[in-house]
């Protein structure tokens, strides 16, 4: 029972281009969303989170949007460049809870 | 400062045979956690601890035993080793409620 989804395995794109990476969950009571990135023989990197208490949160080249009515989240990368190239996996967690869902990942490779 | 350490890096197992995986943290967080990732497939926790002396049960957690004698080491044991339990073990910390785990390189466990 997958309650973090990334249904698209892979995602290439043109370097200078947006990535958009995107994430559905299904249980109402995750209130705090974060957005790992992981790189061969290496762990999870935090990158970005949000609370639900937000619909957008921004950092750089990398922004995070949050639709609670349609449990969907999105990390959108501009511009991107090859060293964003690696999985990407999506979390989330409800308050005061200490256990972190992931999704499946998203692999991203930015071409040249 | 050396973050989250795991050793080791692989383990080739017997069926059968016991294991203990090391986790050290040097960043005095009080929450550590440990999960497990199999190929294609999202991390799911195993178990995870709030504090030295404290430690509970994450999904997956049958096969494994954990203790945490000290702030900074959360040793993961593996009693009797099953082909089942082939991942990528990670281990994580983190320091309060609102704030991003921080994860080690893993240690890749094959059991055969």
């Amino acid at each position: 029972d997958q309650q973090v989804k990334q249904n698209s395995p892979s995602l290439s794109v043109q370097e200078g281009r947006i990535s958009i990476l995107n994430c559905d969950y299904t249980n109402s009571m995750f209130d705090y969303f974060l957005w790992y990135k992981k790189y061969p023989a290496e762990g999870p990197t935090f990158l970005i989170s949000i609370s639900s208490i937000k619909d957008k949160n921004e950092d750089g080249r990398f922004t995070v949007f949050l639709n609670k009515s349609a449990k969907h989240l999105s990390l959108h990368i501009v511009p991107s460049q090859p060293g964003d190239s690696a999985v990407y996996f999506c979390a989330a967690r409800e308050t005061g809870a200490n256990n972190l869902f992931f999704g499946t990942g998203t692999r991203l490779t930015v071409i040249p | 400062n050396a973050g989250v350490t795991q050793t080791p890096k692989f383990r080739i197992l017997k069926i059968g045979q016991s294991m203990t995986l090391q986790c050290t943290q040097d960043m005095n967080h009080n929450y550590m956690y440990w999960y497990r990732q199999d190929p294609g497939m999202g991390l799911k926790l195993i178990y995870y601890s709030v504090g030295a002396g404290i430690t509970d049960k994450g999904e997956v957690p049958n096969g494994y035993n954990v203790s945490r004698s000290t702030t900074e080491d959360f040793p993961l044991r593996l009693e009797l080793a099953a082909p089942s339990q082939t991942s990528v073990y990670f281990c994580a910390s983190r320091d309060g409620q609102a704030r991003p785990q921080h994860f080690g390189d893993g240690t890749r466990l094959s059991i055969l």
